[in-house]
């Protein structure tokens, strides 16, 4: 169990093009949503944090109007990239917190890799 | 803030050998919890292990187990009969229990496996 899901696994994208990211917890309700980003060799960053129903919190430095963020409801958070460019070029990890359980569980999904050209 | 430190960025053991990944970190909280997370070459983030801070006994998973410190706002990683498979980047994370909380990482480490 506590399986979650992004799509696209990969995506490359156009420079000025706009990209959505789903993440999907399959057989669970999730009450919160976290969005990383990860360069090669290096740690996961924390973007945002997601909750059903209300906006999302975004981290320091991450720019709300580029990296959009909708919780539309307990098993889908969707990241859009808006206006990508090849800096946005990047691993894009997921994690969600069952609404049953400890608010410590995180369980990932397993990243979507952008290529912005 | 947290901050998590680990401050080897590579090691390498060779198969069926141990391996300490070392951690410290760095909070004013009192309650909390700690992790280790492998993340393989498939770049899926695993949960290796979990240690409360209330819990003075150290946690066990198998071949994996840590050496908390609280005292010394330490967290090590050992990993027993290393596998060919245990290579990985592995990370440190922290997680304090108030309100609003989330998941701070160190900087990972490359583990790799000579066989």
């Amino acid at each position: 169990g506590a399986v979650v899901s992004q799509h696209p696994s990969r995506v490359i994208c156009k420079s000025g093009t706009s990209v959505k990211i789903e993440c999907r917890s399959l057989d669970f309700q999730a009450t919160t949503m976290f969005w990383y980003r990860q360069f090669p060799k290096q740690s996961l960053m924390l973007m945002a944090t997601s909750n059903e129903g209300s906006k999302a919190t975004y981290e320091q430095g991450v720019e709300k109007d580029k990296f959009l963020i909708n919780h539309a409801s307990l098993t889908l958070s969707t990241l859009t990239v808006t206006s990508a460019h090849p800096e946005d070029s990047s691993f894009y990890i997921c994690s969600a917190t069952p609404l049953a359980g400890v608010k410590y569980e995180q369980y990932f999904g397993p990243g979507t890799r952008l290529t912005v050209t | 803030a947290q901050t998590v430190t680990q401050s080897q960025p590579e090691m390498s053991v060779q198969e069926a050998e141990t391996v300490t990944l070392s951690c410290t970190y760095d909070t004013s909280e009192s309650d909390y919890y700690l992790f280790w997370y492998k993340q393989p070459p498939s770049r899926q983030m695993i949960l290796v292990i979990r240690q409360e801070a209330y819990k003075q006994q150290n946690a066990t998973e198998n071949r994996f187990s840590v050496n908390f410190q609280k005292a010394a706002k330490s967290f090590s990683l050992k990993i027993s009969d290393s596998q060919l498979g245990d290579a990985a980047m592995y990370f440190c994370a922290f997680y304090p229990s108030g309100a609003n909380s989330k998941l701070t990482f160190g900087k990972g480490i490359t583990l790799s496996v000579r066989p």
